[in-house]
Order: C-alpha cells, then structure tokens, then sequence
C-alpha cells in the first residue's frame, strides 16, 4: 500500500483565493482525520470522519473551512477566502477503528 | 474529556546517554495510548502503541514506554540514544473509534 497521499505537497497563493487540499486514505481504513500543525499551535484536530460522515468538527477554525468525503478513498479540506494565518502544515491521516493512525506527507501551505 | 499533557518542550541530551519523555493523559474510561515521532519536513511516524496487555511497550529504533494507570502516564525512553533519533516526539491518546488527541510535542535535540 502506498500509505496516505496528500496533494499538493506545497502550496502557496495570495490571500482571498481558494485553497483545496486533498487527501486519500489507506484502503479499508474507516477513519480519516485532518490535522494542522503550526509553531505556535501545535498539531490541531480540525475534523475527524468516520465511515465517511463527519464525527467531530469542532477544531475547525471557522466557516471558510469545510472538508467533505465523498466517497471511501478521497478528502478534500476547502480554505475560502484563505488568509495568512491559514498558513501551515496539514496533515491527513486515517486509521482502522482502535488501531494507530497513518499520516500523509502533508501539504505546506503558504498564503501570502 | 480526554487530554494529553507533556511536560516537556524540549529536552537536550547528549549521545549515548539515556533519555526520558514525559506524557501523562487524563481519561475516565480505557483509552489506547500512542507515541509518534516526526523528522523534519515528514509526516508523523508510529513508535509504539499500548492498546492492552503487557503495560511496557517496546517500539521501533529501541524505544520503549510504559503504561502505568495508577499515576496516568505513558513516559517513553531509550537507554541510548543517537544522533539520529533527534526529532519531535508527540503522545497521543484515543478511546476505540474517538479522535486522536496529541500532546504539544516535545523536541529532543541529541549532541554529539
């Protein structure tokens, strides 16, 4: 298995635009959670799914975030309009229920 | 509510020499317990897991923690350490299919 996959790895674009990042799963894993992480913040829980419905999304920020899951194999995180402080890391990871969680490589975003 | 605390940001150690990282988490029910390690510019790895059993844990590159209910922590450690092991190390904490919740991390930085 080639573990989660995140695109794009980097990203930078100027404030006000629309930020889509996405996100495939390890197959047969039934949770998928995304993450972000900052030097000042740390690594936040933005929202979690499980078996595609979203369970938890109280980390998220505030409206101009929304993440959708479609289907089994694929997540998007929508930043919109973005800001320069949504400048970050995210991390996409997903999991096996009770089992660790994989992470992705993670997209670098830089609003400028 | 469950959370994860660790104590310390940044712990400095020399080479060889052996090295504790505190975590201790607040639950009022069982959870599974976890350690993460992430080098620079990478997503987070798994080092080891506590889901039951044997309350001492042995992971990958020689470490290894232990689960103790009575004083709620779950420290890892290394006898010896490498430069190569210098990176963020990150406790977290989940109950069965619940989010994963992380410590604020904490960076051991390895001298030669």
């Amino acid at each position: 298995d080639a573990g989660v996959i995140q695109s794009p790895r980097h990203e930078v674009t100027e404030m006000g635009q629309e930020v889509t990042l996405r996100c495939k799963p390890i197959s047969g894993h039934n949770s998928l959670f995304w993450y972000r992480q900052t030097m000042m913040r740390g690594l936040e829980l933005l929202i979690y799914f499980n078996n595609n419905v979203p369970i938890d999304d109280s980390g998220m920020p505030e409206d101009r975030f929304s993440a959708k899951m479609p289907n089994a194999s694929f997540s998007t995180l929508k930043i919109q309009p973005s800001e320069p402080r949504d400048s970050a890391v995210y991390f996409c990871a997903s999991s096996s229920s009770g089992a660790e969680a994989f992470f992705g490589q993670g997209t670098r975003l830089t609003v400028v | 509510a469950q959370s994860v605390t660790q104590l310390d940001s940044q712990v400095p150690v020399f080479e060889e020499a052996p090295v504790e990282l505190r975590c201790n988490y607040s639950s009022s029910v069982s959870v599974y317990l976890f350690w993460y390690v992430q080098y620079p510019n990478q997503g987070l790895q798994l080092l080891l897991k506590y889901l039951s059993g044997s309350t001492l844990v042995k992971g990958i590159n020689g470490f290894e923690a232990e689960f103790n209910k009575s004083q709620t922590s779950f420290h890892l450690r290394k006898p010896s350490v490498h430069i190569s092991d210098t990176a963020e190390y990150f406790c977290a904490v989940h109950k069965g299919t619940d989010k994963l919740i992380f410590g604020t991390g904490t960076r051991l930085q390895v001298f030669p």
